[in-house]
């Protein structure tokens, strides 16, 4: 099946900081990936969704400015965490469209994230 | 307003027991119907899917739904549990309109006991 990587699977940073998740495609080309956040116990949330070779379009609520997202290749979408805080710390999943049906996504298995 | 709903937060089966999961959903026309299965430290697994046609879908892991369209339901049924099946399960929908979102419902956690 396809299959979707994220890194890194964790991260802890300091307020103020930045981090950088890398999502990837390994086995298809995905011309639409999705970034989601869960909280625990909660569901997925959609924060944008990420067109290669354009910008990203941002759900409602969602700081672009805050969650940079980049598209560069068929393969990678990249999503930054900007001047991090404690209340950005959550669990990130990011998806791939599938070119085979509507609505088809492949997850990647998702990078915690922790804010001190 | 337009939604996805899965009533149990939290479901409990001894191993061996059949399961249902409920989902229903709230939309003006059909959507695309899917349930995934999140597992710790594991991404969101696809487990079936339903576009059109026979209303009754097979999936992995000998997992089925089925859609009721006058019910606006796609429950997810598996005749008998193994320990390895507990997890949470997510319905979500692909709404008519936008065929690259997906719509997620609350999830429900799934406990296998032995």
């Amino acid at each position: 099946g396809a299959v979707v990587s994220q890194h890194p699977s964790w991260v802890i940073c300091k307020s103020g900081t930045s981090v950088k998740i890398e999502c990837r495609s390994l086995d298809f080309q995905a011309t639409t990936m999705f970034w989601y956040r869960q909280f625990p116990k909660q569901s997925l949330m959609l924060m944008a969704t990420s067109n290669e070779g354009s910008k990203a379009t941002y759900e409602q609520g969602v700081e672009k400015d805050k969650f940079l997202i980049n598209h560069a290749s068929l393969t990678l979408s990249t999503l930054t965490v900007t001047s991090a805080h404690p209340e950005d710390s959550s669990f990130y999943i990011c998806s791939a469209r599938y070119p085979g049906g509507p609505n088809e996504q492949f997850f990647g298995p998702g990078t915690r994230l922790t804010v001190l | 307003a337009q939604s996805v709903t899965q009533p149990d937060i939290h479901i409990t089966v001894s191993e061996g027991a059949s399961l249902e999961l409920r989902c229903n959903y709230s939309y003006g026309a059909t959507p695309y119907l899917f349930w995934y299965v999140q597992s710790p430290g594991q991404g969101l697994q696809l487990l079936l899917k339903y576009f059109s046609g026979d209303t009754l879908v097979q999936g992995i892991k000998g997992f089925e739904a089925e859609f009721k369209r006058s019910q606006s339901s796609f429950n997810l049924r598996k005749p008998s549990v193994h320990w390895s099946d507990a997890a949470e399960y997510f319905c979500a929908v692909g709404p008519p309109w936008n065929t690259d979102k997906l719509i997620f419902g609350t999830g429900t956690r799934l406990q296998v006991f032995p």
